[in-house]
């Protein structure tokens, strides 16, 4: 199985900063990353898909790059709304892995 | 509108058996892939299952033998059928629609219900 490996864990900002979370796969996996933003009781919601493709709808706040076994998710200017569990999927081999999550919380 | 509703969760015994299901309005599942994911107390999120627009399935390994997905087109349901339940597969389930990718396997999980809770304990 592909392993992914998120950083950091958990990522205290305040409002209005710019923060980014990385995402390692333990193996190439191409573009095959998607981005997803889980709130406590609500179902997740793709952010992004194929590494940085901004899904329809998605505030361009958000962004993602890399390739391979590296990925990177960046949110600028937080807003409260951004304060949630955010977590990386690769679709390159079943079984579909997602990161364990990295936990966006206010400082 | 897309929207699917799952059902069926409560509370089960360990080694009890329990039917969850998903109702899909907005696509059809018989020309769509959808998925089961599910998401512990206080854990990630689990791909569990994932049921091809032809009706072929594949399964986690923590569930393999144990869960069993179909459907009814007719309906457009998706099922999750959970027997030998354990006190680890407690958690929020969620069925899912994935995008189908270039290789044709599952890529983005781009609609999503809001869950049903499986709770396993004596």
């Amino acid at each position: 199985d592909i392993q992914m490996t998120q950083s950091p864990s958990s990522l205290p900002a305040s409002v209005g900063d710019t923060v980014t979370i990385t995402c390692q796969a333990s193996q190439d996996i191409k573009n095959y990353l998607n981005w997803y933003q889980k709130k406590p009781g609500k179902a997740p919601r793709l952010l992004v898909y194929d590494a940085s493709n901004l899904e329809t709808g998605v505030s361009s706040k958000f962004s993602g790059s890399g390739s391979g076994t590296d990925f990177t998710l960046t949110i600028t200017s937080l807003q409260p709304e951004d304060f949630a569990t955010y977590y990386c999927q690769q679709y390159d081999n079943l079984p579909i892995t997602f990161g364990q999550g990295t936990r966006l919380e206010i400082k | 509108e897309v929207q699917l509703v799952e059902t069926g969760g409560g509370l089960v015994q360990p080694g009890g058996s329990l039917g969850l299901s998903c109702a899909v309005s907005g696509f059809k599942v018989s020309n769509n892939y959808v998925a089961w994911v599910r998401q512990a107390p206080g854990k990630g999120l689990e791909w569990v299952s994932l049921i091809y627009s032809g009706g072929n399935t594949v399964y986690a390994e923590s569930v393999k033998g144990r869960f069993t997905t179909s459907r009814h087109t007719s309906r457009n349901e998706v099922y999750l059928q959970m027997d030998s339940l354990r006190t680890d597969d407690t958690a929020v389930y969620f069925c899912a629609r994935a995008r189908v990718g270039a290789r044709l396997q599952a890529s983005q999980l781009d609609y999503w219900g809001q869950g049903t809770v499986v709770t396993v304990s004596s």
